[in-house]
């Protein structure tokens, strides 16, 4: 079955610390996709990064990063520099293919980040 | 582009009565549209998967007859939670995906906070 686990449920860093959320999935889908979600205290949820399978390569988007790693099935996010506005939960999610086209997102349990001034 | 609307955004209903939720795509048709339910501190539940004209598929556990949807047209669904109840006190959250984009892609919602007293 397919599965998102986010092992940290909790993180507390000192702002300008690096910070790393860890995501290890589990599909039997060779064509899949992986997101990164910030969801802050308002509850919307905002799209960080899409990545698909074939796609190894590590990306950086200012002072954020994710490391994909199809050999242990992670896509890791990193945080450099953290701020206090980074504060929020983090949630991984998969797609999974239910139809031909149709897709749904299996979300991992989300990691809240504390950013402590 | 691809912007998502709820409304309300906030609901407080007494035990007993039905309260609807209205999910808008504003600038695109949808091919598809998703409901979430998030408990508090919890991660997003998929509850049902709607085409426009179609019955919606739910998923295991979640009463398709307490929780209507109706998806009248591509860019409209609502969700009717009916005879609600404390435990029913949820954040919903509804996505679409957009006729003639990626599948995978869901665009979300502001989200509804249901109050049930």
């Amino acid at each position: 079955a397919q599965k998102v686990t986010q092992a940290q449920t909790e993180i507390s860093v000192v702002e300008k610390e690096d910070v790393t959320l860890d995501c290890v999935y589990e599909t039997r889908d060779t064509t899949y996709y992986l997101f990164w979600y910030k969801q802050p205290p308002s509850g919307e949820l905002v799209f960080l990064i899409r990545r698909n399978s074939f796609d190894e390569q590590n990306e950086i988007s200012g002072r954020y990063s994710w490391n994909f790693q199809k050999s242990t099935s992670s896509f890791n996010f990193t945080i450099t520099a953290s701020q206090v506005v980074d504060s929020a939960v983090y949630f991984c999610a998969l797609s999974e293919a239910v139809t031909s086209g149709t897709y749904k997102y299996i979300f991992g349990t989300g990691t809240r980040l504390k950013v402590l001034a | 582009g691809a912007v998502v609307s709820q409304h309300p955004s906030r609901v407080i209903c007494k035990s007993g009565t039905s309260v609807k939720i209205e999910c808008r795509s504003l600038d695109f048709q949808a091919t598809t549209m998703f409901w979430y339910r998030q408990f508090p501190k919890q991660s997003l539940m998929l509850m049902a998967t709607s085409n426009e004209g179609s019955k919606a598929t739910y998923e295991q556990g979640v009463e398709k007859d307490k929780f209507l949807i109706n998806h009248a047209s591509l860019t409209l669904s609502t969700l009717t939670v009916t005879s609600a109840h404390p435990e029913d006190s949820s954040f919903y959250i509804c996505s679409a995906t957009q006729i003639g984009a990626d599948s995978y892609e869901q665009y979300f919602g502001p989200g509804t906070r249901l109050t049930v007293t």
